[in-house]
């Protein structure tokens, strides 16, 4: 079965700071892999997804995260955050075949102050 | 509209009482499954659903039970609600058919029992 861990359960940065938020997966097989970020009051959303090809992907607001196969990590960056940064982040992975169960971290609440 | 609808997004019961969750969709993806969210756990999944006709337990399923009632439409009870289930419940959906593109996930319920 999948694992996911995120290691900083919360994180306090200052505006302009660079941000890098660490994700482990324990997995045998392929799998896909996600962030999510939940604003506060919010439903989850789709910060950024790797399927397959480049391991360095590009989401929304300035987000990356690089897929690192031999460690498997996912983590989870960008150069300067603002303070509408602030949320809980999520890394999530599921198999590629089979079940599609998606897996959870238990999420890296990050505070940004102006 | 939301392409995932959750009713009702808030709601306070007493212990005891039998609550119903819904969830409708209009993605018109075949799997649709219930996730509940603790501070520090992450998301946790309670039930999952393949089609209609297919629903298996998640991790969490004590104390809950769901209908699939049409592709569009699954729905999450607590048949005696106690305090412990106090969360916030997410339905989310996904299309076997790809795979590949994460979950769309509801704007959740937020429940409490008092």
């Amino acid at each position: 079965a999948q694992s996911v861990s995120q290691h900083n359960h919360h994180v306090i940065l200052s505006e302009a700071a660079s941000l890098e938020l660490g994700c482990n997966y324990s997995y045998g097989g392929t799998v896909n892999l996600f962030w999510y970020v939940q604003y506060p009051g919010q439903h989850l959303q789709l910060l950024l997804k790797y399927f397959s090809g480049d391991p360095l992907v590009k989401g929304i607001k300035g987000f990356e995260a690089e897929f690192i196969k031999s460690k498997f990590s996912f983590n989870l960056r960008k150069p300067s955050v603002q303070w509408s940064d602030t949320a809980e982040y999520f890394c999530a992975v599921n198999a590629r075949t089979g079940f599609q169960k998606l897996v959870f971290g238990t999420g890296t609440r990050l505070l940004v102050s102006p | 509209d939301a392409d995932v609808t959750q009713t009702p997004r808030n709601r306070i019961t007493k212990t005891g009482k039998r609550i119903m969750l819904e969830c409708s969709q209009t993605k018109g993806h075949d799997r649709m499954y219930w996730y509940r969210q603790d501070p520090g756990l992450g998301l946790r999944l309670i039930y999952y659903s393949f089609d209609v006709k297919d629903i298996n337990k998640g991790e969490i399923s004590d104390g809950y039970s769901v209908s699939r009632q049409a592709q569009a439409k699954f729905s999450l009870s607590l048949e005696s609600a106690i305090p412990n289930q106090t969360a916030l419940y997410f339905c989310a959906t996904s299309d076997s058919r790809t795979g590949r593109y994460g979950y769309t996930f509801g704007s959740g319920t937020r429940l409490t029992v008092v």
